[in-house]
């Protein structure tokens, strides 16, 4: 199948700085790309569609001036949380979608812990 | 505004014994429904997807029907065994090819 990969797995850092996170297609374009983030025992919750070459698509609530997604190529989309605190201290997950099949495939994740 | 529940949201069974997973969304006009497994603290892997003119799909030992007009679907696991613990979700693709995850079920098999 059609992998997708996150970097970094995990990162730690201080409130008020930014982290950036990419998401990458190996073997596929993918012209949308989708972030979630996840609570401890709780479901994904999508925050934004990431379209190549254009703006994203945020879902009511989440603020595009604190989680900035820029979607550069067909291969890569990245999220960058901007002066990060400790609530923002999440699980997020990305995802590509393989339009021959319309389907999306998810990446492992990004931890990231907020101190 | 799609809601997906998923019943029960934990589950313990022995190892062998055959389980159901219930998912019911709110909103029948999907494209498609996946089922996940999620291990702790790791990514998503997807079991099976079931486009919406289809009632079944099966990998395997796991088994996922759809009845769109009713809102459910269910997963069938077989024989369960340890290394299926884990937790189960499932998700409905709706306009904007957008994802929308139930709350999911722990499942654990004990020996």
């Amino acid at each position: 199948g059609a992998v997708v990969s996150q970097h970094p797995s995990w990162v730690i850092c201080k409130s008020g700085t930014s982290v950036k996170i990419e998401c990458r297609s190996l073997d596929f374009q993918a012209t949308t790309m989708f972030w979630y983030r996840q609570f401890p025992k709780q479901s994904l919750m999508l925050m934004a569609t990431s379209n190549e070459g254009s703006k994203a698509t945020y879902e009511q609530g989440v603020e595009k001036d604190k989680f900035l997604i820029n979607h550069a190529s067909l291969t890569l989309s990245t999220l960058t949380v901007t002066s990060a605190h400790p609530e923002d201290s999440s699980f997020y997950i990305c995802s590509a979608r393989e339009e021959r099949y319309n389907e999306q495939f998810f990446g492992p994740g990004t931890r990231l812990t907020v101190l | 505004k799609q809601e997906v529940t998923q019943i029960p949201a934990a589950l313990s069974v022995p190892e062998g014994e055959n389980l159901v997973l219930n998912c019911s969304f709110t909103d029948s006009a999907i494209y498609n429904l996946q089922w996940f497994r999620q291990d702790p603290g790791k990514g998503l892997t997807s079991l099976l997807l079931i486009q919406s003119s289809q009632r079944e799909q099966t990998s395997g030992r796991l088994n996922a029907s759809l009845d769109k007009s009713s809102g459910r679907s269910t997963l069938y696991i077989a024989a369960s065994q340890p290394g299926d613990s884990a937790t189960y979700l499932c998700a409905v693709t709706g306009g904007g090819n957008k994802l929308t995850f139930g709350t999911g079920t722990q499942l654990k098999v004990e020996l």
